[in-house]
């Protein structure tokens, strides 16, 4: 079957604008979770949903992300107004539930803000 | 202070050699524990589970000491293609944490 898919595979834009990213979980996975790597750091946990519901969002780092998912699938990442700092690979992971393991990653998106 | 901490490394080991990393956390309140592996510009993957009473999956080892808050891995005999960074990743309450890795080379 087909694993974690995400979409793009990169994307550059300019400071200021809004980019959404797409994250395709495995089918049947209730979990999926948002994680940003930045150049040389570790992944940074920003955001789960079991089903539809994301009970906590506060990893988020300000209040220009934010995310949702429908129909317990397909979730979207928005980065409203970009700054260079953004600039990361965001990864998606899914799991059949809420802290099982292992969580399957998708081949992220590459973000570069200029 | 981070709440999971990982010495980056690298640690630059000849192939066959034992090698062992630690990862401490800060929050008593962890729940269960993992180690990734994640290969240069490659989405992570689990290793294993960690658990108290120590395990093992082949040349691998990992153990949780819950008093002093750490968790270790071990590699046994060494691969060049055991060359990979190494992120231990804790869960607590609604979140999960990854630490920032340990690089791992080794060398034929």
């Amino acid at each position: 079957g087909a694993g974690v898919s995400q979409s793009p595979s990169n994307k550059v834009t300019e400071k200021g604008k809004d980019v959404e990213l797409r994250c395709d979980p495995i089918s049947g996975h209730t979990a999926l979770y948002w994680y940003r790597q930045s150049l040389g750091q570790g992944l940074e946990f920003l955001i789960y949903f079991q089903g539809n519901s994301a009970p906590d969002k506060s990893g988020l780092p300000s209040d220009r992300f934010s995310a949702e998912r429908t129909g317990g699938s397909v979730s979207t990442l928005t980065i409203q107004r970009t700054q260079q700092e953004d600039s990361a690979v965001y990864l998606c992971a899914s799991s059949l539930n809420w802290g099982d393991q292992p969580q399957h990653f998708g081949d992220g998106t590459r973000l570069s803000i200029l | 202070r981070k709440e999971v901490e990982q010495d980056p490394g690298p640690f630059n080991v000849p192939e066959g050699a034992t090698v062992a990393f630690n990862c401490t956390y800060s929050n008593s309140a962890s729940q269960s524990f993992f180690w990734y592996r994640q290969d240069c510009r490659k989405e992570p993957k689990l290793l294993m589970s960690v658990y108290s009473s120590g395990n093992e999956d082949g040349r691998f080892t990992a153990q949780l000491n819950r008093a002093s808050q750490y968790i270790s891995l071990l590699i046994r005999d060494s691969k060049l293609s055991d060359s990979a960074t190494y992120l231990c990743v804790v869960h607590r309450d609604d979140k999960i944490i990854f630490g920032k890795g340990t690089r791992l080379h080794i060398l034929p």
